[in-house]
């Protein structure tokens, strides 16, 4: 069935680092994928999203691109705040559940000043 | 005020006691998903429903039942609660057709099952 492979953390930065965390899939057809953030005590939000292949989503200086050949959408950001310190997962589209979302594990970013 | 809304926000309660778990929406979506998460599990899908007659089992759906009362409310029920049931529970919403499928989530319950 669908699926989402994400890094494990947690992932501790340093303020102004580089930031990845990878993210593959495993799915059929085409599905849309999609990076979700959680501070903490809160609901999820949407960070950005891509439909098809090669799209690069982008939102608050954080991108993520579409890459079927190696089925990725690897979470990057050039320099980490404080403020991002948060539980970031990858999901798509899951075509066997009538297209609700199929979430990795969540990875957990600690950024220090 | 907030677009996805649940109630109530913190629940404990004791083994085989039945809870209900609220979710209401402002959006006009017509579906509607409830998901728990677990440390390390990430999110996993218990229900979803694509409008006030469709109902569909997720990935987790056993030892739970939902009831969509009308567009904009989505219940979860737990009929005998166990400990293992002890979850932050989400809802969430999307519209009808949307390639992308953006889902928007209400803040999350916490259930505590002793």
């Amino acid at each position: 069935g669908d699926s989402v492979t994400q890094m494990e953390g947690p992932v501790t930065l340093s303020e102004e680092a580089f930031l990845t965390i990878n993210c593959t899939y495993t799915a059929t057809g085409y599905p849309s994928l999609f990076w979700y953030v959680q501070y903490p005590g809160e609901g999820l939000q949407l960070l950005l999203k891509a439909t098809k292949a090669d799209d690069k989503g982008s939102n608050k200086g954080f991108e993520a691109t579409y890459r079927k050949e190696t089925t990725s959408f690897h979470l990057e950001k050039g320099s980490v705040q404080v403020s991002d310190s948060a539980v970031y997962f990858c999901a798509l589209t899951s075509n066997q559940a009538g297209t609700a979302l199929i979430f990795g594990k969540g990875t957990t970013l600690s950024v220090s000043s | 005020d907030a677009d996805v809304t649940q109630t109530p926000r913190n629940r404990i309660t004791k083994t085989g006691k039945r809870i209900m778990l609220e979710c209401s929406q402002t959006k006009g979506h017509d579906r509607m998903y409830w998901y728990r998460q677990d440390p390390g599990l990430g999110l996993r899908l218990i229900y979803y429903s694509f409008d006030v007659k469709d109902i569909n089992k997720g990935e987790i759906s056993d030892g739970y039942s939902v009831s969509r009362q009308a567009q904009a409310k989505f219940s979860l029920s737990l009929e005998s609660a166990i400990p293992n049931q002890t979850a932050l529970y989400f809802c969430a919403t999307s519209d009808t057709g949307g390639s992308y499928n953006e889902q928007f989530f209400g803040p999350g319950t916490r259930l505590t099952v002793l």
